[in-house]
């Protein structure tokens, strides 16, 4: 089966623009999760989706991030206007409902605010 | 903050058994014990999960102490592939996976 992917995998952009990430999980994965790594610190969660919906977003960490799930199957994270501090890798991760079931990663998508 | 102590880092001869220790005094009794890893420019990858008994897949074993407050992550063969960050973490099981990460320790396999 075909893993979480995220593109782009880099993306380099100066301070105020908008930047979209984008996160596909495993076909049949209804939850989607959102977690990212700043400059020298742990990976933190951002938000958890099942399906369409946002189930749990108190880690996203202002309101110059959006993310969106539309149908439930793919979803993006829209940082606008960029800051400096959003530099980090950012993981998409994704799982079947029910059981005990692990998370599944993406490669992340590395970005980098000048 | 995380609820387990790992530390920085740890060497082990390719070929040998790397065993990872984590310390997890406060885990409840609802709460399991996982361990993933990063290797450098991937995304985390799974490895085991347990709640009290001691578990054996494809990859690695898992000891947790019979009062659950610390456990052992085992490679049995460690491969040069095997250099990685891992994290050990615990989990309220069904809940919402807002897993909480540490540091976790860096293992050098070394030729």
């Amino acid at each position: 089966e075909a893993g979480v992917t995220q593109f782009p995998s880099h993306s380099v952009i100066e301070k105020g623009q908008t930047v979209t990430l984008r996160c596909d999980p495993i076909s049949g994965h209804d939850n989607l999760y959102w977690y990212r790594r700043v400059m020298g610190k742990e990976i933190k969660f951002l938000l958890h989706f099942v399906k369409e919906s946002k189930q749990d977003e108190s880690g996203m960490p202002n309101n110059r991030f959006l993310a969106e799930r539309t149908g439930g199957t793919y979803s993006t994270l829209k940082v606008q206007p960029a800051e400096l501090e959003d530099s980090g890798v950012y993981f998409c991760a994704s799982r079947p409902t029910g059981g005990n079931s692990p998370l599944h990663f993406g490669n992340g998508t590395r970005l980098t605010v000048t | 903050d995380a609820k387990t102590t790992q530390p920085p880092s740890m060497d082990c001869a390719e070929g040998r058994a790397a065993n990872l220790p984590c310390n997890h005094s406060t885990i409840s009794g609802n709460e399991y014990v996982y361990w993933y890893r990063q290797i450098h420019s991937q995304g985390p990858q799974y490895i085991i999960h347990g709640l009290k008994n001691n578990e054996t897949n494809e990859m690695a074993s898992l000891i947790i102490t019979e009062d659950r407050k610390s456990s052992t992550l085992i490679l049995p063969h460690a491969t040069l592939r095997d250099t990685a960050v891992y994290y050990c973490i615990v989990r309220v099981y069904n809940s919402n996976y807002q897993l909480i990460w540490g540091a976790g320790t860096k293992l050098i396999i070394k030729p």
